[in-house]
């Protein structure tokens, strides 16, 4: 099993561009979450779909980010516009719905907004 | 709501002796927990995790954890450190009940001294 993908490892943008990010969870998982990680605020879940379905979405900082699930294996996570503070590691995981939920992590994309 | 503290942002050890990694947790009902690892530039990787029985959890690269409800904490330990096991580690709580999001705690890093 190749695990949770991620793509780029990482991107560096200037203010304003548009950015995407991309997550091919675990072939079988039914669910897949968005996370973002900085020194100031850790760890903090943005978004997390069951199905392809997005389920909360209220750690989204802003109008500006927005994730979709078109199919079972795909994910992206878009800013737009980009802006210096949004500048993190961003995660994505998967996991199965049912039973204990277990999560499993890619590794991540550097985000750098200049 | 569920929550999770670990009240140390580092633990300094000696290469040999033991470690301890505290955390601990609020939730309703009966929890989940886990603990994670996460090495630099890498993404969380899972370690153990508590669902029921045995108060003592064995997990991956000599790693346990106790649980210990009427304290509601959920401590990492290991008798005999290493230096490879310098990183930092997340413990996580979510709900025993239906289907609940993981919560992390903001992470303690441990450094291993030689």
């Amino acid at each position: 099993d190749a695990g949770v993908i991620q793509s780029p490892r990482h991107e560096v943008t200037e203010m304003g561009q548009e950015v995407t990010l991309r997550c091919k969870p675990i072939s079988g998982h039914n669910s897949l979450f968005w996370y973002r990680q900085t020194m100031m605020r850790g760890l903090e879940l943005l978004i997390y779909f069951n199905n392809n379905v997005p389920i909360d979405d209220s750690g989204m900082p802003e109008d500006r980010f927005s994730a979709k699930m078109p199919n079972a294996s795909f994910s992206t996570l878009k800013i737009q516009p980009s802006e210096p503070r949004d500048s993190a590691v961003y995660f994505c995981a998967s996991s199965l719905r049912t039973g204990v939920p277990e999560q499993f992590f890619g590794p991540g994309t550097r985000l750098t907004v200049l | 709501a569920q929550s999770v503290a670990q009240p140390e942002d580092q633990v300094n050890v000696a290469e040999g002796n033991p470690l301890t990694v505290k955390c601990t947790y609020s939730v309703s009902g009966n929890p989940y927990l886990f603990w994670y690892v996460q090495y630099p530039n890498r993404g969380l990787q899972f370690l153990l995790k508590y669902i029921t029985g045995d108060n003592l959890v064995k997990g991956s690269y000599g790693f346990e954890a106790e649980f210990n409800k009427s304290q509601t904490s959920f401590h990492l330990k290991k008798p005999s450190a290493l230096v490879s096991d310098s990183a930092l580690y997340f413990c996580a709580v979510s709900q025993n009940s239906g289907y609940s999001t993981l919560t992390f705690g903001k992470g303690t890093m441990l450094l291993v001294s030689p």
